[in-house]
């Protein structure tokens, strides 16, 4: 019953240290994002896959790269985090069969501060 | 482009009091809309969503109708309980390739006994 695992749950970086958000479903599902959390802002999303090797930015991917080499799995790395960057990470994911209805799981969250 | 706006908070209740969260959204075309809620500390849920008007979603209690004359998903209890006290976000997702949700900006329940 794993759905969708995120690690760490907590994370201190200082600032110009990289590191990697790890994300995995164990759904099958093809898509799959990232998002933060900051407050007053609700869930922004930063990039999302719509299969293994497909890879597309969403509204705020500055400072972050990922890949998608396998169906299960979706990493986030910071490049060189800033203090802008501390937030709280949400990976989600839902099947992709075309319509607008599809229910995205979300995982429980990566809180990240950056000092 | 699309957006929501939901009534901002925090909203602060009685137990068995009657809620009402307000969701309106502007998009084009036919979206789907979702209730997603987050207790402290956790992830979001999923409560309830709609995919085309005058669809009813319901969930523990809950309830939105997708209201295309009025552009809202308003979120509706008629009693709610300490256990509600959360965190709750309207969403619209419009599809296609993308299947990206668009969030507001979250309204904070309190319920106290």
């Amino acid at each position: 019953n794993a759905g969708v695992t995120q690690t760490p749950k907590f994370q201190v970086l200082k600032t110009g240290q990289s590191m990697t958000l790890q994300c995995a479903q164990d759904m099958n599902h093809e898509y799959m994002s990232w998002y933060r959390q900051d407050p007053g802002m609700g869930l922004r999303l930063i990039h999302y896959s719509v299969g293994a090797g497909i890879t597309d930015q969403g509204e705020v991917p500055n400072g972050y790269n990922v890949s998608r080499s396998t169906t299960e799995d979706f990493p986030l790395r910071l490049l060189s985090a800033a203090p802008s960057q501390t937030s709280v990470y949400f990976c989600a994911s839902s099947e992709l069969d075309g319509g607008a209805g599809n229910t995205i799981y979300f995982g429980e969250g990566s809180w990240l501060t950056v000092v | 482009g699309n957006s929501v706006t939901q009534m901002e908070g925090p909203v602060t209740l009685s137990e068995e009091a009657f809620l009402t969260i307000n969701c309106t959204y502007t998009a084009t075309g036919y979206p789907s809309l979702f209730w997603y809620v987050q207790y402290p500390g956790e992830g979001l849920q999923l409560l309830l969503k709609a995919t085309k008007a005058d669809d009813k979603g319901s969930n523990k209690g809950f309830e939105a109708t997708y209201r295309k004359e009025t552009t809202s998903f308003h979120l509706e209890k008629g009693s709610v309980q300490v256990s509600d006290s959360a965190v709750y976000f309207c969403a619209l997702s419009d599809g296609g390739a993308t299947n990206k949700l668009i969030f507001g900006t979250g309204t904070l329940l309190a319920v106290q006994p």
